[in-house]
């Protein structure tokens, strides 16, 4: 199964904009990516599933414009613009290995700090 | 609107089981599968297993095969995650949540709140 990879740590000042990456393992560059908003004290949050065309299907509920995503070869990108305080959370990337086996890897996350 | 509502937090010694629930409201339950999602303290998620709230049917991950059972009630709208034999490595916060599956499976769109449970002697 695909292995995700993202650096451990970000930081952006406010009002600033910052992209987080997560990075597949080699030979699985055709994979979609969900990008999961994790803060502390609450379930995950949906943000969005992004391939390399770009956003697959829709937003999660209520998550703004400022958030945006990209795919490039291994990579898959989140964006976001405009940063505020309240976008200080982890950011978890993750990605069903499809329906012949049914497994769903995460990686290891990413904690946005806003300065 | 969508709610995936836990229950509370549990202890447990080591060799314990443990049942968490998850009830839902706001869409019809059997559309849906359950699948359930742990986070260690400082770690990341790790998936633990799905059920589809139709038929029943499981997949769980590897490392939990025997030792994880998931469980749906459509009467209540309830899905159910027992963990048997627990270890110390197993304190975690555990979240369900909700995904629709099709051929391929889409994002899991809305989550519980999270249940944690806190393995020690």
């Amino acid at each position: 199964q695909p292995v995700l990879t993202q650096p451990p740590s970000a930081s952006a000042s406010l009002g600033a904009s910052v992209t987080l990456t997560c990075t597949l393992s080699s030979g699985y560059s055709n994979y979609k990516v969900d990008w999961y908003q994790k803060r502390p004290g609450k379930g995950p949050r949906f943000v969005m599933r992004v391939g390399t065309g770009g956003i697959v299907g829709s937003k999660g509920d209520g998550i703004p414009d400022r958030f945006s995503v990209l795919g490039s070869g291994l990579n898959r990108y989140l964006t976001i613009k405009n940063i505020q305080e309240e976008d200080e959370s982890d950011y978890h990337c993750g990605a069903d290995h499809g329906s012949g086996s049914n497994l769903v890897v995460f990686g290891g996350g990413t904690k946005l700090t806003v300065l | 609107q969508v709610q995936l509502v836990q229950s509370g937090a549990e202890v447990r010694k080591p060799g314990a089981s443990v049942k968490v629930s998850c009830k839902a409201s706001g869409y019809t339950f059997t559309s849906y599968f359950i699948t359930w999602v742990r986070q260690a303290p400082g770690q990341g998620l790790e998936w633990m297993g799905w059920i589809s709230a139709y038929n029943g049917n499981t997949n769980y991950a590897q490392n939990l095969q025997g030792r994880v059972t998931m469980t749906t009630d459509t009467s209540t709208s309830t899905a159910y995650m027992e963990l048997r034999s627990l270890r110390s490595d197993d304190t975690a916060v555990y979240y369900c949540a909700r995904v629709y599956c099709g051929g391929d499976c889409y994002p899991f769109d809305y989550w519980g709140q999270g249940t944690l449970v806190t393995v020690s002697s």
